[in-house]
């Protein structure tokens, strides 16, 4: 099974809302991550959690604010968006974050398409 | 940080033809991939290629990471071909991947 798994599909939100974004997967995989694409652009790493401990953040605004409640979950806390923040977050895992050998293949959920009003 | 090329940005084929799409990298890479984005926005891998030589039916890919290049062929293109191809790659240190900028392929019937 080579499944990651996102909840919702479709989000649409105010700026003074608050939700989060969802993430599961069962492949025992021990790293996991968030990306951001914005129409007709690759995507942006924002986070990395290695072994359920943060390891990368790419200087992403606290307006996002991630969490890793165990090794097959991973969330996306929103707050106080923007309308730029409004595109596709796409969840992904892989074997291990750490350096070795051809341990990253990463794995992709379907996304979910945010929209920010 | 590593910098990862595409080219070319767009890729215009009538169905049936062959085509090469190229991934250049400026640094040593420990990982990389080749990705079909579909119109709905799903990453589809298609192949985890480091380095060396893989096939997996009319699509076939090689890296050569000592020249910091990979290529992607796809073979007897159809209508359902048609997306973005990404490649992304990470260096020595971590699991940063970075996604170069695309090929955007249009197969024509």
């Amino acid at each position: 099974d080579t499944e990651v798994t996102q909840t919702p599909k479709h989000l649409v939100m105010g700026m003074t809302n608050k939700k989060s974004l969802k993430c599961e997967q069962h492949m025992g995989h021990r790293a996991m991550y968030w990306y951001k694409q914005k129409a007709k652009k690759p995507p942006e790493l924002m986070f990395v959690y290695s072994y359920e401990k943060l390891s990368i953040n790419e200087s992403v605004p606290s307006r996002f604010s991630p969490e890793c409640p165990n090794s097959s979950l991973l969330n996306l806390h929103l707050h106080a968006l923007q309308p730029e923040d409004s595109a596709l977050y796409l969840c992904a895992s892989s074997l291990s974050d750490k350096w070795e050998e051809h341990t990253g293949e990463l794995f992709f959920g379907e996304g979910s398409r945010l929209t920010v009003l | 940080g590593i910098q990862v090329e595409q080219s070319p940005p767009d890729l215009i084929l009538q169905e049936g033809a062959n085509s090469t799409l190229r991934c250049n990298f400026s640094d040593s890479v420990n990982n990389l991939q080749w990705f079909h984005q579909n119109p709905w926005g799903q990453l589809i891998n298609l192949f985890y290629i480091p380095s060396g030589t893989k096939q997996n039916g009319r699509l076939s890919a090689t890296t050569v990471a000592t020249e910091r290049y990979s290529l992607l062929y796809i073979s007897s293109s159809q209508t359902t071909d048609s997306g973005v191809y990404f490649c992304a790659v990470s260096g020595n240190y971590g699991q940063n991947f970075v996604f170069g900028p695309g090929t955007r392929l249009s197969v024509l019937p």
